[in-house]
């Protein structure tokens, strides 16, 4: 156990409909990633917060939206899913880089088919 | 923008055979990571590798950092088939103060064979 928590493992659903992930960090890191692995884009950066706030954003979709929470959970919200939005998504979690403490720890991931 | 290569992308090699998997990169960075990813699950982190000259080994892998060539290299010594997986490398980006992301590779998909 890595010390991130992502649910769920699993997630099947049908084209058009909407899904929240969640994650769970470590505990102590105050910044939560997400990224999306696909066979044909490899692993992606998705989007970081710090602490409750939006720092970074990598190639997310307009359908894509995260936020975190003030117990530092965050969740990714997809919406109008598509067919090419199954991939596995994962979470990780550091504490802040200014501080100079290195290392990310990733989660188990979720596993997203659209059908 | 930042961009990291590996190569090679695929490695089907013998048991007890040496070899160098490579990760180059696009621009300046002082950490870079390297992680093994079995198939469907996390990605297990190796080695953080944080200044020019850093050295690092753990059993049969070995990783090393060129800052000035911006290249890093995962050795395997004398392989073994538990190290079939995927390895990647991720090169930590600094977008602003406080805010970071990795950029990874395409990764190493490594077989080893009995």
């Amino acid at each position: 156990d890595s010390g991130v928590t992502q649910t769920p493992k699993h997630l099947i659903t049908a084209t058009g409909q909407r899904v929240t992930l969640r994650c769970s960090p470590r505990s102590g890191d105050l910044s939560v990633y997400w990224y999306q692995q696909s066979l044909d884009q490899g692993l992606q950066f998705l989007i970081q917060y710090y602490n409750g706030e939006e720092r970074a954003k990598g190639n997310i979709l307009e359908r894509f939206s995260a936020q975190q929470f003030p117990d530092l959970h965050s969740e990714l919200n997809l919406s109008s899913l598509e067919l090419g939005d199954s991939a596995l998504y994962f979470c990780a979690s550091s504490v802040a880089r200014d501080r100079g403490e290195v290392g990310y720890t990733f989660g188990s991931g979720t596993r997203l088919t659209v059908v | 923008e930042l961009k990291v290569e590996q190569n090679p992308l695929f490695l089907s090699m013998q048991e007890g055979k040496n070899y160098t998997i490579y990760c180059n990169y696009s621009t300046t960075s002082d950490r870079l990571y390297w992680y093994r990813q079995d198939p469907g699950k996390s990605l297990e982190s190796l080695f953080v590798l944080l200044s020019n000259g850093a050295v690092k080994q753990e059993g049969r892998l070995m990783a090393s950092l060129d800052t000035k060539a911006r290249l890093s290299t995962l050795h395997i010594t004398a392989a073994v088939h538990d190290l079939s997986a995927t390895y990647f490398c991720a090169v930590d980006m600094l977008v602003i103060q406080g805010a970071q992301k990795l950029v990874f590779g395409q990764g190493t998909r490594l077989t080893i064979n009995p």
